[in-house]
């Protein structure tokens, strides 16, 4: 039972748009959502975060938004740059609970020149 | 930077037998964690620590175990390798609210 889920595998985006990558979540008590990048043969790297009490946190490029009714949050990247292509993931903890984050399977993120 | 490094970087080894992944951490973080990441999957935890000595099972620990006897050090052990346990393996820390991860293991189990 995957309580967090990428449904896009794959997302291929023009330098200088916005990338929109997704993230479902079913588990109710989830109260803290990151994200995380990664590129190949490297460790993930921690992008962003935002707490459940919030809807919204922007962080230069980067902004990540949260719809808790939804059960759903997004982080946008605007403007995408060729340095972004890399595979995203979401991740999802509930406080106090030793900082266990649940994953989502990825998504990969390509930026065309 | 967390200062955190895992070794070996690379390993093959044979079904059945044992293995031993070491992550090293310098900066004193009471929380680490060891993760598996396959196709498909995302990253899924295998077991974590909140103190010297103190270990809980994450969602995929069946056929590992774990020990911390220092702070900087967290090892994860395979008593007996099995295919299914080829996967890249990533050590974390907590730092705050956020998690960073070393630069990983790769474990290929023939």
């Amino acid at each position: 039972d995957q309580q967090v889920k990428q449904n896009s595998p794959s997302l291929s985006v023009q330098e200088g748009r916005i990338s929109i990558l997704n993230c479902d979540y079913t588990n109710s008590m989830f109260d803290y959502f990151l994200w995380y990048k990664k590129y190949p043969a490297e460790g993930p790297t921690f992008l962003i975060s935002i707490s459940s009490i919030k809807d919204k946190n922007e962080d230069g490029r980067f902004t990540v938004f949260l719809n808790k009714s939804a059960k759903h949050l997004s982080l946008h990247i605007v403007p995408s740059q060729p340095g972004d292509s890399a595979v995203y993931f979401c991740a999802a903890s509930v406080y106090n609970q030793g900082g266990k984050l649940i994953f989502g399977q990825g998504t990969e993120l390509s930026v065309k020149p | 930077d967390a200062g955190i490094t895992q070794s070996p970087r690379h390993k093959v080894t044979e079904t059945g037998t044992p293995v031993t992944l070491r992550c090293h951490q310098t900066e004193n973080h009471r929380y680490m964690y060891w993760y598996r990441q396959d196709p498909g999957h995302g990253l899924r935890l295998i077991h974590y620590s909140y103190g010297v000595k103190d270990t809980d099972k994450g969602e995929v620990s069946d056929g590992y175990s774990v020990s911390r006897s220092k702070t900087e050090d967290f090892l994860l052990t395979l008593e007996s390798a099995t295919s299914s346990q080829t996967s890249v393996y990533f050590c974390a820390i907590q730092s705050n609210n956020e998690q960073f991860f070393g630069p990983g293991t790769r474990l290929t189990v023939l």
